[in-house]
């Protein structure tokens, strides 16, 4: 069973300073995606990574996907009350499904 | 931007009864799925289905649900006789091809 661990689950910190989550997996995935969850809402995409070593960039955000494909890590530098929100990672596997972590939820307090 | 349209966005019901959830994938995309969230927990892969068959289903995916494309718009999840612990919310997604996979809203069902 492949399973995607992503840390940490809740992370509370103060307008501009940066941030890290981790996503780790001992399995290989096709590709890595990243979703923000509003309350109420479905995850929205953020971005795919698929080449191991990939690195994209989305305005202050950064995702990285390792080298073997198993894990990734998004970056987000000097934090807004605007990013406040449950940010999800999804792995996903041939045959196309996505294995979903527990997903971070991120406080930004101004 | 096109969206995936789910009803109801709440269903209230009583165990052991039927309860069908309904999904409008984005008109082009070929693959469709329905995903699941119980409250404080992982988002759960259901089933996928494509070509108008079921392609992968997980182990929650039991006897008790089937998936169904009536009509060539509409996608649905039946839930034969629920349970407690069916209470969830349940997200159906779309997508073209290997491209972006839309999510709708979702439902919120509680089952009673």
């Amino acid at each position: 069973t492949q399973l995607l661990e992503q840390s940490p689950q809740f992370l509370s910190i103060q307008e501009g300073e940066n941030l890290t989550v981790y996503c780790n997996s001992s399995s290989v995935f096709s590709s890595l995606q990243w979703y923000r969850q509003e309350p109420g809402e479905g995850p929205v995409l953020l971005v795919t990574v698929v080449t191991g070593g990939e690195v994209k960039k989305l305005k202050r955000l950064t995702f990285q996907f390792g080298d073997a494909r198993k894990d990734s890590s998004l970056h987000i530098t000097a934090a807004q009350p605007g990013d406040t929100g449950l940010y999800l990672c999804a792995g996903e596997d041939q045959g196309g499904k996505l294995i979903f972590g527990q997903g971070t939820e991120l406080s930004v307090k101004p | 931007e096109p969206e995936v349209t789910q009803t109801p966005s709440h269903q209230v019901t009583q165990m052991g009864q039927e309860v069908i959830l309904r999904c409008v994938p984005i008109s082009n995309h070929l693959y469709f799925y329905w995903y699941r969230q119980i409250l404080g927990q992982k988002v759960e892969f259901l089933v996928s289905f494509y070509n108008n068959e079921i392609s992968e289903k997980s182990e929650i995916f039991d006897d008790q649900f089937s998936v169904e494309r009536p009509d060539g718009s509409n996608f649905t999840l039946k839930i034969r006789s629920t349970k407690l612990e069916d209470s969830a919310m349940y997200f159906c997604a779309s997508r073209f091809g290997n491209e972006k996979l839309f999510f709708g809203s979702g439902t919120q069902l509680s089952v009673l």
